[in-house]
């Protein structure tokens, strides 16, 4: 079952404008991450939150994590027509031992399209 | 930088036939991992590895068998293959992290895109 669900399913913005994309789930955590799929590519790997750290950025990224919400927010920001892609949250779930579990779940993801 | 790799890029089976798709990484990763990608449904866990000779089901492991006598390689076998295994397979690798965070950033291949008659 998906355990991490993207919102909204598909979003599209002028280039240089900011984009914002939501990422919630069900269960308690080790820690989250963000992956973008250009189409007919796999995925590649942006950004990794753990469970115990409020926010994170990368360049233009910006990720926030709220553990009592259960929620994550993706922030690209002055986004450029190469910014066009799938966007996904991933999530690895704390397991029996308090460890991870091994399985990261992706959601369905945010498909992104920034126009020129 | 090879990274990695994925053998085939597409194939189209016939129902019944069997398969292997060919997954090897070079950058000497603990774990291993397939995930299969349909339309509208994200991606999903099929089979997953930690290291050689030990292999565990993902969430939809029905199937599908794997083996990993290597760190490099882990194949993927469609046994019977049927309809409802047309998709997008990914193949995925990551170093283990030590503590409580275990599963780190995945490294994907380009995908073998099956299409089962």
């Amino acid at each position: 079952s998906q355990q991490g669900e993207e919102d909204p399913q598909a979003l599209s913005i002028q280039e240089g404008e900011n984009a914002t994309m939501n990422c919630s789930y069900k269960t308690s955590i080790n820690n989250l991450q963000w992956y973008r799929q250009n189409s007919g590519r796999g995925l590649v790997h942006l950004i990794l939150i753990r469970s115990n750290e409020r926010e994170k950025h990368s360049g233009r990224l910006r990720v926030t994590l709220d553990t009592s919400k259960k929620s994550s927010s993706l922030l690209i920001t002055a986004s450029r027509a190469a910014d066009t892609a799938s966007y996904f949250c991933a999530t690895d779930a704390t397991g029996e031992s308090g460890a991870g579990s091994y399985q990261l779940t992706f959601g369905k993801g945010t498909k992104l399209s920034v126009i020129p | 930088n090879a990274g990695v790799t994925q053998t085939p890029k597409f194939q189209v089976l016939k129902t019944g036939q069997s398969m292997t798709l060919q997954c090897a990484q070079d950058m000497n990763h603990e774990y291993m991992s397939w995930y299969r990608q349909d339309p509208g449904m994200g991606l999903r866990l099929i089979h997953y590895s930690v290291g050689a000779g030990i292999t565990d089901q993902g969430e939809v492991p029905n199937g599908y068998n794997v083996s990993r006598s290597t760190t490099e390689d882990f194949p993927l076998r469609l046994l019977s293959a049927a309809p409802s295994q047309t998709s997008v397979y990914f193949c995925a690798s990551s170093y283990l992290r030590t503590g409580p965070t275990n599963t780190g950033e995945l490294f994907f291949g380009e995908g073998s895109r099956l299409t089962v008659l």
